[in-house]
C-alpha cells in the first residue's frame, strides 16, 4: 500500500503570497494518478487538480500541480483569502481499487 | 444545480446498524460511478467503497469489508451505506462523492453526515 506524506504540517502565509505544498509517495505513483482537494470546515471537499497537474472545471489558475514518480507539488500562485483552507493529496490504486490520501496540509494567515 | 446531499447519520450503539443514504440533482446519477469517504475526528480522510454506476462491482476499504454494503438505486438517484457491526473507529463524517473517471477521483462531493458510535 501506498503511503502519502504531506509537507508541511501547516503552512502560516498572508494574502497574496505563493504557498508550495509537498505530497511524497512511499512507491511510484502509476500514471500520474494523484489528485489535490481543498477542505474547508464543515463544507464538502473540493477537486483542485487529477492527474496530477490537471486543473478541474472551475478551478481558478492560481492553482497548479506538477510532479511525477512519488513527489508531487501543489503550488497556489497568490492566496486569496478564500484559499486559507486544509488540502489533502490522493492516489488511486487500481489493484485492488483503493484510494489513498496524505494527511492534509493547513494553509493558515 | 448539481448536488449530492447526505442523510441517515446519528449515534448508534457498538455492534449496532444505520443506513446512510445520498441523494443526487442535477446530473445523470446513473451514468456515474459513486464513492463513500469519511473523517473521523480530527483526523484525514478515509476512502470507504465505491459502486459502478449500473452496480456491476462494488469495492471496499479493508477496514470496512464483509460489515459495509453500498448500494444504490438509479431510479431514486440515491446512494446507499449500509453500516453493520459498527465500531467506535467508524465514527466519522461521511461523504459521498461523484467519480470523475475509471474509480480514480470525486468531482463532486456532498457536504457530509456525522456518524457516532458510542455506548
Amino acid at each position: 500500500e501506498i503511503v502519502l506524506t504531506q509537507s508541511p504540517g501547516t503552512l502560516s502565509l498572508s494574502p497574496g503570497e505563493r504557498a508550495i505544498l509537498s505530497c511524497r509517495a512511499s512507491q511510484s505513483v502509476s500514471s500520474r494518478y494523484l489528485a489535490w482537494y481543498q477542505h474547508k470546515p464543515g463544507q464538502a471537499p473540493r477537486l483542485l487538480i487529477y492527474d496530477a497537474s490537471n486543473r478541474a472545471t472551475g478551478v481558478p489558475d492560481r492553482f497548479s500541480g506538477s510532479g511525477s514518480g512519488t513527489d508531487f507539488t501543489l503550488t497556489i500562485s497568490r492566496l486569496e483569502p478564500e484559499d486559507f483552507a486544509v488540502y489533502y493529496c490522493q492516489q488511486y490504486g487500481r489493484s485492488p481499487l483503493t484510494w489513498t490520501f496524505g494527511q492534509g496540509t493547513k494553509v493558515d494567515i | 444545480q448539481v448536488h449530492l446531499v447526505e442523510s441517515g447519520g446519528g449515534v448508534a450503539q457498538p455492534g449496532g446498524s444505520l443506513r446512510l443514504s445520498c441523494a443526487a440533482s442535477g446530473f445523470t446519477f446513473s451514468t456515474y460511478a459513486m464513492h463513500w469517504v469519511r473523517q473521523s475526528p480530527g483526523k484525514g480522510l478515509e476512502w470507504v467503497a465505491l459502486i459502478r454506476s449500473d452496480e456491476s462491482d462494488r469495492y471496499y476499504a479493508d477496514s470496512v469489508k464483509g460489515r459495509f454494503t453500498i448500494s444504490r438505486d438509479n431510479s431514486q438517484n440515491t446512494l446507499f451505506l449500509q453500516m453493520n457491526s459498527l465500531r467506535a473507529e467508524d465514527t466519522a463524517v461521511y461523504y459521498c462523492a461523484r467519480d470523475l473517471r475509471k474509480g480514480a477521483y470525486g468531482d463532486l462531493w456532498g457536504q457530509g453526515t456525522l456518524v457516532a458510535v458510542s455506548s
